[in-house]
């Protein structure tokens, strides 16, 4: 079946830090894959996205690139600040069968000034 | 514009007691999903809707069931409640293509 494997948290960074979250997928077919963002108390914010081999996804200076060789899309910003603290989740989904989207367990990030 | 309204926001249960999650949407997307959320878990899919009037299960669906009369509309129902659905709920909406819209979660506790 599908399932995504994402690095174990939690993460902690000092401000300014790179940050690599590392993301792995297996799926039957060829996926979209996405990077959602849960912030304390809230529920999951889409953070980017890519549809295809190659594709980088890209937002608030955080980005991703789907690379179908390795089956991975690591999640990556050069600069964290205290604000980016938070659970990333990394997700894939395929067309068709209600388009279902499935999620790793999440990453728990804290940047520390 | 609200997107997605999760009611309500928390809740206490007793074990044994029957309740429902109401999730309301003003996209009007086709696509809308119920999630659960558990300690380094992940999400897990309950149930799913691609349109009014269907309805299909996810991963772990036991112990839940939902009705999708509307576009707007997607309860999700508990009808004894057991210690493991303690958990947070989130409803979802889409257009088809993984850019879900979450609402902001029911945090619920069976006792």
């Amino acid at each position: 079946g599908n399932s995504v494997t994402q690095m174990e948290g939690p993460v902690t960074l000092s401000e300014e830090a790179f940050l690599t979250i590392n993301c792995t997928y297996t799926a039957t077919g060829y996926p979209s894959l996405f990077w959602y963002v849960q912030y304390p108390g809230e529920g999951l914010q889409l953070l980017l996205k890519a549809t295809k081999a190659d594709d980088k996804g890209s937002n608030k200076g955080f980005e991703a690139t789907y690379r179908k060789e390795t089956t991975s899309f690591h999640l990556e910003k050069g600069s964290v600040q205290v604000s980016d603290s938070a659970v990333y989740f990394c997700a894939l989904i395929l067309t068709g069968g209600g388009n279902k989207l499935t999620f790793g367990t999440g990453t728990q990030l804290k940047v520390e000034l | 514009n609200a997107g997605v309204t999760q009611t309500p926001k928390f809740r206490i249960l007793k074990i044994g007691q029957s309740m429902t999650l109401q999730c309301t949407q003003d996209m009007n997307h086709n696509y809308m999903y119920w999630y659960r959320q558990d300690p380094g878990m992940g999400l897990k899919l309950i149930y799913y809707s691609v349109g009014a009037g269907i309805t299909d299960k996810g991963e772990v669906p036991n112990g839940y069931n939902v009705s999708r009369s509307t576009t707007e509309d997607f309860p999700l129902r508990l009808e004894l409640a057991a210690p493991s659905q303690t958990s947070v709920y989130f409803c979802a909406t889409s257009l088809g293509q993984g850019g879900y819209t979450f609402g902001s979660g029911t945090r619920l506790t069976v006792v």
